[in-house]
């Protein structure tokens, strides 16, 4: 039974940077093809993606977003962790991480956390 | 602005038919790459609706269905039922990276 968690700080002020980290259960991050991914989701809008980390340590990021964002994994852990730079209140939203069974395309994210809101306000 | 677009908002009566619509272009679903749908209740995380343009998930009841043709793919649920109110969200590739649709919010009337 796979299951992800997401925490981290429900509020940040402006110009912080934003660490959440994915704890997960129901398989491991070092299994060939396995990946875990970010997205958000701004009260009201639509889903974002921003993130995504695979077995292999391949990385990808969202264009309009690459240069604030970094995605780590520790296998032993368990854990993926995303830091974002320099919030700003735009950035409130609902973050979800999300399991994908394998790189290929016509895999989704088939599990997802819970969800976690970080506010951004001074 | 979403790469992929779909309508805001699509309604019917409980038993009808409707479809979602999710256009993208010639770098994303036109280029071949996969679609998935995610289903997401209110005040609730998405769930996997149909993955791979057109397989249901175990579980997924078969009044869900999925179809991709050219630069579109399309979600279509018969027989509406009051619990099928939610957004819906298509998602494919853009040069290998992932996008989303704008979500469209369904109302049964």
């Amino acid at each position: 039974q796979i299951t992800l968690k997401e925490s981290g700080p429900t509020l940040v002020k402006p110009t912080q940077t934003l660490t959440l980290t994915c704890t997960f259960s129901g398989f491991s991050l070092s299994t060939s093809g396995v990946g875990v991914g970010w997205i958000r989701q701004p009260p009201g809008k639509a889903l974002e993606w921003l993130a995504l980390i695979y077995w292999d340590d391949d990385k990808r990021y969202s264009p309009s977003l690459k240069s604030r964002l970094t995605i780590t994994k520790d296998t032993s852990k368990n854990q993926v962790v995303l830091t974002m730079t320099n919030m700003d209140p735009v950035d409130t939203a609902t973050y979800y991480c999300a399991h994908r069974p394998h790189i290929l395309t016509g895999y989704p994210f088939d599990y997802w956390g819970q969800g976690t809101l970080v506010t951004v306000s001074s | 602005q979403s790469v992929l677009t779909q309508p805001p908002s699509v309604s019917g009566a409980p038993g009808q038919r409707v479809t979602i619509s999710c256009t993208g272009s010639s770098s994303n679903i036109g280029a071949g790459y996969d679609v998935h749908w995610y289903q997401q209740l209110p005040g609730t995380a998405p769930k996997l609706l149909i993955y791979g343009n057109s397989n249901r998930p175990s579980g997924v009841p078969d009044r869900f269905s999925g179809s991709k043709s050219g630069t579109s793919a399309s979600l279509a649920i018969t027989g509406l039922q009051a619990e099928d109110e939610a957004d819906y969200y298509c998602q494919s590739y853009d040069s290998s990276l992932v996008v989303f649709g704008g979500g469209t919010k369904l109302t049964v009337l």
